[in-house]
């Protein structure tokens, strides 16, 4: 299995421009997470999906941040306008509902807005 | 609301020591709890994983203990080697309902050669 993949891997914005990261998780998972992680706040949880439906998305900052699950294989974190205070690495994790209960985490996209 | 804190927040020891990483957490009422590595610039990976009913969990030279009533868990590392060398994070599940994790800010080993 190739695992969550992110893209883009890295991406350098200007303050205002719209951002769209990517997210396909590894097949057959059907929970997905978005985290952000800063050196102030560390590792936080954005929102999390549960067989493509949005359970939890106390975590997403602001209006200016979306994310969507279309289908079980494909979901996108969209933040508009962005800020430089936006400025971090976006986790993407998925895991499968069971007894282990592990989170797989992708690389991760680095984000820089000036 | 849950806390996870861990100490310390960087550690330096020479290669072969065995060490013992700390995470406790406010909220005692918890599902299980995870230890990852995260490597720089990489994605973390789960090392252990503690229901709350269990007192342990070993993997190799990984032993990951879990004391719920004191909010504590311990991450003991035997014989460390330089390629331990990584973050290490611990997280929190609140209970079945949610999927979500509460995180440590980690602790950054480095095992000297």
């Amino acid at each position: 299995d190739a695992g969550v993949i992110q893209s883009p891997r890295h991406e350098v914005t200007e303050m205002g421009q719209e951002v769209t990261l990517r997210c396909k998780p590894i097949s057959g998972h059907n929970s997905l997470f978005w985290y952000r992680q800063t050196m102030m706040r560390g590792l936080e949880l954005l929102i999390y999906f549960n067989n493509n439906v949005p359970i939890d998305d106390s975590g997403m900052p602001e209006d200016r941040f979306s994310a969507k699950m279309p289908n079980a294989s494909f979901s996108t974190l969209k933040i508009q306008p962005s800020e430089p205070r936006d400025s971090a690495v976006y986790f993407c994790a998925s895991r499968t509902s069971g007894v282990t209960d592990t989170q797989y985490f992708g690389p991760g996209t680095r984000l820089t807005v000036l | 609301k849950q806390e996870v804190t861990q100490i310390p927040a960087a550690l330096s020891v020479p290669e072969g020591e065995n060490l013992v990483l700390n995470c406790s957490f406010t909220d005692s009422a918890i599902y299980n709890l995870q230890w990852f590595r995260q490597d720089p610039g990489k994605g973390l990976t789960s090392l252990l994983l503690i229901q709350s009913s269990q007192r342990e969990q070993t993997s190799g030279r990984l032993n990951a203990s879990l004391d719920k009533s004191s909010g504590r868990s311990t991450l003991y590392i035997a014989a460390s080697q330089p390629g331990d060398s990584a973050t290490y994070l611990c997280a929190v599940r609140g209970s079945s309902n949610t999927g979500k994790l509460i995180f440590g800010q980690g602790t950054t080993l480095q095992v000297k050669p």
